[in-house]
């Protein structure tokens, strides 16, 4: 089945502590992108990559990190989480590198609280 | 920076009305427009999407959606709405590269709540 994972579901962790989120997609896509999603402000982008080795800033990238080693996953790092990263998260990937023009896949998303 | 706005953060509506939900763009050319639904607990799906052509779509589950340019709008339809449409719908904006993050840009989001 064509789908986008994330793990994990739901975390709570503490203040500072380090934390990844993976994500992996098998549909062979290009673009893969990470959106947190809060409540009356919609999605925003945070990251996204158009390609393995290529990564680029969103509309919300700081205190995050991203790499993509490989087609297949692009986690998130959280080196230093703070509270005001409390938030849904959603990994999505899209056919090609045109994502504006693509429709775009979703995980099912990652409810992350930090304490 | 193309944007999309959708002024209803809750609509209400009876079981088997029918649906529309707002969706205004802000885009100089002519747009790539989304509409995707979250589910309860669910990730993103599409619904449908714009890119040129005829300005009616078609999509998914019974939903159309019609581009006005005019009216700078892509406003979401349906006849006749189940309890199952109950859920939140994203109008979104494909976002051009080179200077912006390549991907989407997404509304706010409008709630959709079904009476039975």
């Amino acid at each position: 089945e064509a789908q986008v994972t994330q793990n994990p579901r739901y975390l709570i962790t503490v203040t500072g502590k380090k934390l990844t989120v993976t994500c992996s997609q098998n549909m062979n896509h290009e673009y893969m992108s990470w959106y947190r999603q809060d409540p009356g402000l919609g999605l925003r982008q945070i990251y996204y990559s158009m390609n393995v080795e290529v990564t680029d800033k969103g509309d919300v990238p700081e205190g995050y990190k991203v790499s993509r080693k490989e087609k297949r996953n692009f986690p998130l790092i959280l080196e230093s989480p703070s509270p005001n990263q409390t938030s849904l998260y959603f990994c999505a990937s899209s056919p090609s590198w045109g994502a504006r023009y693509n429709e775009q896949f979703f995980g099912p998303g990652t409810r992350l609280t930090v304490l | 920076a193309q944007s999309v706005t959708q002024p209803d953060i809750h609509i209400t509506v009876s079981e088997g009305a029918s649906l529309e939900l707002r969706c205004n763009y802000s885009y100089g050319a002519t747009p790539y427009l989304f509409w995707y639904v979250q589910s309860p607990g669910q990730g993103l799906q599409l619904l449908l999407k714009y890119f040129s052509g005829d300005t009616l779509v078609q999509g998914i589950k019974g939903f159309e959606a019609e581009f006005k340019r005019s009216q700078s709008s892509f406003n979401l339809r349906k006849p006749s709405v189940h309890w199952s449409d109950a859920a939140e719908y994203f109008c979104a904006v494909g976002t051009i590269s080179g200077g912006g993050a390549d991907g989407h840009n997404f509304g706010k989001g409008t709630q959709l709540i079904i009476q039975p």
